[in-house]
């Protein structure tokens, strides 16, 4: 079975352009995670999606940064006119339904801006 | 609020000796815990988690972690590292298995020979 697959690998973008990240969860995972890791730091959450809903978005920017995890295909993490401050190691994790269910990670999306 | 302190930024061990890597964490409540180690370029496995019962906890590739209330502590142990061990080593709290986990910000384990 496939993990958690997250493309691109790696994406850079210029100053002010937007940035799309995509994650396909395990097959049969209904809940998605994204986290983000800067340099020196561990990893924070930012949103927890199950299909069509958000349902934690607490560890998300106010603005630029949204979201999604539609009925059909992956979960989508969007950052718009991204900034200096964006570059950093974008990782989603899923779990399927079911109690005490653990989260299975991607390998990352690495974001350049230049 | 939660969060979770790994005391150790880097340690080094040689390669056959012990380890155990130290994880704190704050929670009122009984917590969700979990160990991932993270290899360079690479995403997250997970080793072993504890949610409740037996407070220690087999994981895979030879590693366990001992759940200790008291302390608040939730450390990893290795009784014999290898070389392919070298990696970075995060400790996680959640307050259920399917919310959000708060990091500690990493153990980088470094294996000498």
């Amino acid at each position: 079975n496939a993990g958690v697959m997250q493309n691109p690998r790696h994406l850079v973008r210029r100053r002010g352009q937007e940035a799309r990240l995509r994650c396909s969860p395990v097959k049969g995972h209904s809940h998605v995670y994204w986290y983000r890791q800067l340099p020196e730091e561990g990893l924070k959450f930012m949103v927890y999606l199950q299909k069509e809903n958000i349902i934690d978005e607490s560890g998300m920017p106010k603005e630029r940064f949204s979201a999604e995890f539609p009925k059909e295909g992956p979960s989508i993490l969007r950052i718009q006119q991204v900034v200096r401050g964006d570059s950093a190691a974008y990782f989603c994790a899923s779990s399927p339904d079911g109690v005490n269910q653990p989260q299975h990670f991607g390998d990352g999306t690495r974001l350049s801006i230049l | 609020a939660q969060s979770v302190t790994q005391p150790d930024i880097h340690i080094t061990v040689s390669e056959g000796a012990s380890l155990e890597l130290r994880c704190n964490y704050s929670y009122g409540a009984t917590p969700y815990l979990f160990w991932y180690v993270q290899s360079p370029g690479q995403g997250l496995q997970l080793l072993l988690k504890y949610f409740s019962g037996d407070t220690l906890v087999q994981g895979i590739k030879g590693f366990e972690a001992e759940f200790k209330r008291s302390q608040s502590s939730f450390n990893l142990r290795k009784p014999s590292v290898h070389w392919s061990d070298a990696a970075e080593y995060f400790c996680a709290v959640s307050n259920q298995a399917g919310t959000a986990l708060i990091f500690g910000k990493g153990t980088t384990l470094s294996v000498s020979s």
